[in-house]
């Protein structure tokens, strides 16, 4: 059974910080690895999608790479602003699309 | 639409009745993907639509629980005699195709929230 955990849990960064948030999984055979953001009382917000033959996807200050033989993905985020604050959950797709997720890192970005 | 639409966004309802919850896609996606999100639980994948079709209904937590979809659109996620460990966020997501099939994100919804009293 596929296991997705990420660390840390929380995080707390002063405004204009790099910053590293990890996903690990334990089955290697999987399609793809996404990275999502969620607001409080609000649904997920597709970040970036990794497909299993790449090893990093970029977007805007988002960076995330994949290296699937480790079951290990990571999400770099640079000059960090209170606007990214939230909970990051990343999710591995396996087998017939049932996405499994992450317990998420909740991300506070203060002035 | 713009996005992925669920109604009620909040629903209270008594141990014992029944509720529908209801999730409209993205206009042209083909699959359809329910979750719930509970406290100390993380997301759990529930079932997924392609087209009508529902391949794999193992993800669903019990009998109680059933869900269609109509048209190729409208998803409906029903729970018969909830329970107080029914209480959740229950989101849907959709996407232009399967995952294994193209690679294309799931686009979420911001579910709905459900409490049993």
């Amino acid at each position: 059974k596929q296991e997705v955990t990420q660390i840390p849990a929380a995080l707390s960064v002063p405004e204009g910080e790099n910053l590293v948030l990890n996903c690990s999984f334990t089955d290697s055979a999987i399609y793809n690895l996404q990275w999502f953001r969620q607001d409080p009382g609000k649904g997920l917000t597709s970040l970036l999608l990794i497909q299993s033959s790449q090893r990093e996807q970029t977007s805007g200050r988002l960076n995330a790479s994949l290296d699937k033989s480790s079951g290990r993905s990571t999400l770099y985020i640079a000059a960090s602003q209170p606007g990214d604050s939230a909970t990051y959950l990343c999710a591995v797709d396996g087998t017939a699309s049932k996405l499994t997720f992450g317990t998420g890192t909740r991300l506070q970005v203060t002035l | 639409g713009a996005g992925v639409s669920q109604s009620p966004s909040n629903k209270v309802t008594e141990k014992g009745k029944d509720v529908e919850l209801r999730c409209d896609p993205i206009s042209g996606h083909t699959a359809l993907y329910w979750y719930r999100q509970s406290l100390g639980q993380g997301l759990e994948f529930l079932i997924y639509f392609q087209g009508n079709s529902a391949p794999d209904k193992s993800g669903l937590p019990s009998d109680r629980f059933s869900a269609e979809r109509t048209g190729g659109s409208v998803s409906t996620l029903t729970i018969q005699r909830t329970q107080q460990e029914d209480s959740a966020v229950y989101l849907c997501a959709s996407s232009l195709a399967l995952i294994q099939d193209s690679n294309q994100p799931q686009h979420f919804g911001d579910g709905t929230r459900l409490s049993i009293l």
